[in-house]
């Protein structure tokens, strides 16, 4: 079955630190992936997807995600945390005409 | 441009109690879906609709129905509500393009007593 795993429901780094979200898909052929955020009793909003083309995808506020065949992986990382990063990263594959979403990793951020 | 509404922002309804969830997208996509939220099982798709007049269910549709009636509406349905299906519900639309963006509104937050 097609699935969508994050590894690590919480992750907490301090600001100016490295952050690594990670996701793994299963998929037998390339699929279009996605990350979303949601910032708390909001919607969900878009920061990058891959479709086709470059695997290296830059994203809005300074995130980025490589998409990696070889491993079936779409991380997503920025170099530098903010406060504002805190919030909660959805990542997701396209099935048909839907989304398939993992079950969410929580990033917080200290000072 | 107002993107994916939602209505209501928030209800409490008791056990047994009916209820309709109204999307609305000024986009003019074709595809339009609902999910819920609940914590610790991310997004799960419950209906969607490739166009006006069409609904299809998805990985959740039990308890729930749907209409797409106008292109732009998408509406969700409880008949008899149960204090399982408190949830954050979201709806969601994209156009027919391959790797396009869903985008989401804002959520309606949903309490079954």
């Amino acid at each position: 079955a097609q699935s969508v795993t994050q590894l690590g429901s919480h992750v907490s780094v301090s600001e100016g630190a490295l952050v690594l979200l990670r996701c793994n898909y299963s998929s037998s052929v390339p699929p279009y992936l996605f990350w979303y955020v949601q910032y708390p009793n909001q919607g969900l909003q878009l920061l990058l997807k891959y479709t086709t083309g470059a695997t290296l995808v830059k994203g809005i506020n300074g995130f980025e995600a490589e998409f990696k065949k070889s491993e079936t992986s779409f991380h997503l990382t920025k170099p530098s945390a903010h406060m504002s990063d805190a919030a909660e990263y959805f990542c997701a594959r396209r099935a048909g005409t839907a989304l398939i979403f993992g079950k969410g990793t929580t990033l917080s951020v200290s000072s | 441009n107002a993107g994916v509404t939602q209505t209501p922002k928030f209800r409490v309804l008791k056990t047994g109690q009916s209820m309709t969830l109204l999307c609305a997208q000024d986009m003019n996509h074709e595809y339009m879906y609902w999910y819920r939220q609940d914590p610790g099982m991310g997004l799960r798709l419950i209906h969607y609709s490739v166009g006006e007049g069409t609904t299809a269910k998805g990985e959740v549709p039990d308890g729930y129905n749907v209409s797409r009636l106008k292109k732009q509406n998408f509406l969700l349905g409880l008949e008899s509500a149960a204090p399982s299906q408190t949830s954050v519900y979201f709806c969601a639309s994209t156009s027919n393009l391959l790797g396009e963006t869903q985008y989401f509104g804002p959520g309606t937050r949903l309490l079954v007593l």
